[in-house]
């Protein structure tokens, strides 16, 4: 199976911070890389999908990087009801793994 | 507007079984491949098992290949996953996900169903 390495596992920010986020793959992955977000309570949301399109209805804030192993998710500016857990999320081979994931905290 | 709202979660002794439920609602269900993605307690994300929009395909993941089994009923709008032989590390939340049109990523996701294992 392919590992799903992201870091940090949490960080903490200020409302209008600039927020990098990385996901590492155990073997290359191409672009089958998708990003999502949680908040306790609520189902997962993509926000990112193929590393870097925008899935529909997701602020422009939020820009996902990369290709082969190495992949970023950035929020330009940090807003309230960004404060959630991230996850990535290989679809390049079966079995599809994930993250661990990131939580971004309120500084 | 996609729903997707999954039914018949609860708590079952080892060795039993459980249906699972996920009604969707808000798009054309069989045209899309469904999965099923569980959270075991401090756990990550671990995808369990996928089936195409015909029903015809079906993928487990090792962890529950020859004791769950993926169906959906496309005159219904419903998915299902039924669980048998159920222990202890398969006690976890477990969501219904809508995939994107011919890709491996999750574009809508069910709040989830706890299932719970253990005497």
């Amino acid at each position: 199976d392919i590992q799903m390495t992201q870091s940090p596992s949490s960080l903490s920010a200020s409302v209008g911070d600039v927020v990098t986020i990385t996901c590492r793959a155990s073997q290359t992955i191409s672009s089958y890389l998708n990003w999502y977000q949680r908040k306790p309570g609520k189902a997962p949301k993509l926000l990112i999908y193929a590393a870097s399109s925008l899935q529909s209805g997701v602020p422009s804030r939020f820009s996902g990087s990369g290709s082969g192993t190495d992949f970023t998710l950035t929020i330009s500016s940090l807003q309230p009801e960004d404060f959630a857990t991230y996850l990535c999320q290989q679809s390049y081979s079966s079995p599809q793994t994930f993250g661990q994931g990131t939580k971004v905290e309120i500084k | 507007e996609v729903q997707l709202l999954e039914s018949g979660g609860g708590l079952v002794q080892p060795g039993g079984s459980l249906r699972l439920s996920c009604a969707a609602s808000g798009f054309t269900f069989s045209s899309y491949a469904m999965s099923w993605v569980r959270q075991a307690p401090g756990k990550g994300l671990e995808w369990v098992s996928a089936v195409s929009g015909s029903g015809g395909t079906t993928y487990y993941a090792d962890s529950v290949k020859g004791r769950f089994t993926i169906s959906r009923d496309n005159s219904k709008n419903t998915l299902y996953l039924q669980m048998n032989s159920l222990r202890a590390e398969d006690t976890a939340v477990y969501f219904c996900a809508k995939n994107g049109y011919n890709t491996g990523w999750y574009d809508y996701w069910g709040q989830g169903a706890l299932v719970t294992v253990s005497s």
